[in-house]
């Protein structure tokens, strides 16, 4: 089992444009979390999907948005970016009815 | 969401028990009390989680007090490898929950 995958694992992108992140949850798992990271700050919640809805959302703008395919992938769209968003962006998988989610590595994306 | 507050750091050494604490004075009823932890360049992962009893996983163990308004996480024989930020977190289990992470205490391990 591959776990949690999540691609680019890096990334650079300039102000004021637009960035996909991919994420790939847990064989089995249905819900995807997606979280945001600054150096040295714990995670914080963004938005979570299931059943290629967005179920829960955090305090982010809605220049942050999602989707997720019916194979339960998962992408993170940011538009307009700013500095501030420079951080590791986290997606995270779940089953339906499951305690424990599983975390991916990470993108790293750095806005200049 | 109910706060958690955690000391900012901690250290111990090698094959010694760690205790890390966390209190929790307005959690609800329906909360749980979850511990995950992040080592370096990793995402976050599950360590364990409880309701109202002690609970053992083969990790660690997670002493809840009987009010509820505190819990230690025990890891019994600390090795090089359980360095890491540790963060208590409390969620209602209803399916797959929204985790809110607090800042978390950074565990340093001396050899």
């Amino acid at each position: 089992d591959a776990g949690v995958t999540q691609s680019p694992t890096h990334l650079i992108k300039t102000r004021g444009q637009q960035v996909t992140l991919r994420c790939s949850p847990k064989s089995g798992h249905d819900t995807v979390s997606w979280y945001q990271q600054a150096l040295g700050q714990g995670p914080q919640f963004i938005f979570q999907y299931y059943e290629e809805e967005e179920r829960q959302r955090g305090n982010f703008p809605d220049r942050f948005s999602g989707h997720q395919f019916p194979n339960y992938s998962s992408e993170l769209n940011v538009n307009a970016l700013l500095l501030g968003d420079s951080a590791l962006y986290l997606c995270a998988s779940s089953p339906t009815a499951g305690v424990e989610a599983f975390f991916g590595q990470g993108t790293r994306l750095t806005v200049v | 969401d109910a706060k958690t507050t955690q000391p900012n750091s901690m250290e111990s050494n090698e094959e010694e028990p760690v205790h890390l604490p966390c209190n929790h004075s307005t959690i609800s009823g329906t909360d749980y009390i979850h511990w995950y932890r992040q080592l370096p360049s990793q995402g976050p992962e599950y360590v364990i989680h409880g309701l109202t009893s002690n609970v053992n996983n083969r990790m660690a163990s997670l002493a809840i007090a009987e009010d509820r308004k505190s819990s230690t996480l025990i890891l019994h024989r600390a090795t090089l490898r359980d360095a890491a930020v540790y963060y208590c977190i409390l969620s209602i289990i209803q399916g797959a929950q929204k985790l809110v992470f607090g800042q978390g205490t950074r565990l340093t391990i001396n050899p």
